[in-house]
């Protein structure tokens, strides 16, 4: 079983609504991503949080925005989003935010269906 | 943007034979990843492989990696109906502040008949 918990697991908005994923983890990891998978393609990287703190932002549109409130947290809110941001979310972590040769743990994702 | 290209797209083998995917790269790494997705669930990871290594062993996984081709390769020994997923390679770009940041490769959807 992941110890990374994604909410919720399915999700359906209409583009003028607003909604929030949120990710959860108790592993004591100090870096946190979001990525987005589209269906039969590999995951890309949206964002990467160090230490709490914004470190990555893969020039992602404003209608995505991440806030990581403590490092147990970390949320992806969302508003206005198109039809073409129907995809697979997903959260990961990585147990030290300032080194690499990290493996990343792994939700299981909220599966979003914009109409 | 994604660096990683792996082939094949598609692998069926029967149970107990051996699958081999590979992975190639274009930028130089901190280390190559292998990770494993389950349709529509959350990824696992496989096995990491350092820049400074070749080889790499863990169960019935072996990993190589050629930094001088950019390539990498998975072999996965006495397959078994639950090996069927799609697998992953990933390599690491991150630095010393920002930690891992991993790009993903296109990814061999693997088929293992019973």
């Amino acid at each position: 079983d992941t110890e990374v918990t994604q909410t919720p697991k399915h999700l359906v908005m209409g583009m003028t609504n607003k909604k929030s994923l949120k990710c959860e983890q108790h592993m004591g990891h100090r870096a946190m991503y979001w990525y987005k998978q589209k269906a039969k393609k590999p995951p890309e990287l949206m964002f990467v949080y160090s230490y709490e703190k914004l470190s990555i932002n893969e020039s992602v549109p404003s209608r995505f925005s991440p806030e990581c409130p403590n490092s147990s947290l970390l949320n992806l809110h969302l508003h206005a989003l198109q039809p073409e941001d129907s995809a697979l979310y997903l959260c990961a972590t990585g147990r030290q935010g300032s080194r690499t040769n990290e493996k990343l743990f792994f939700g299981s994702g909220t599966q979003l269906s914009v109409l | 943007s994604q660096q990683g290209e792996e082939d094949p797209q598609a692998l069926s083998i029967q149970e107990g034979e051996n699958a081999t995917m590979n992975c190639s790269y274009k930028t130089s790494i901190n280390n190559l990843q292998w990770y494993r997705q389950n349709s529509g669930r959350g990824l696992v990871h496989l096995i990491l492989i350092r820049s400074n290594e070749r080889e790499k062993h863990s169960g019935r996984l072996r990993v190589t990696l050629d930094t001088s081709k950019k390539s990498s390769s998975l072999l996965i020994t006495a397959s078994r109906a639950a090996d069927t997923a799609s697998y992953f390679c990933a390599t690491d770009e991150g630095s010393e502040t920002s930690g891992s940041r991993l790009t993903f490769g296109e990814g061999t959807q693997l088929t293992v008949n019973p």
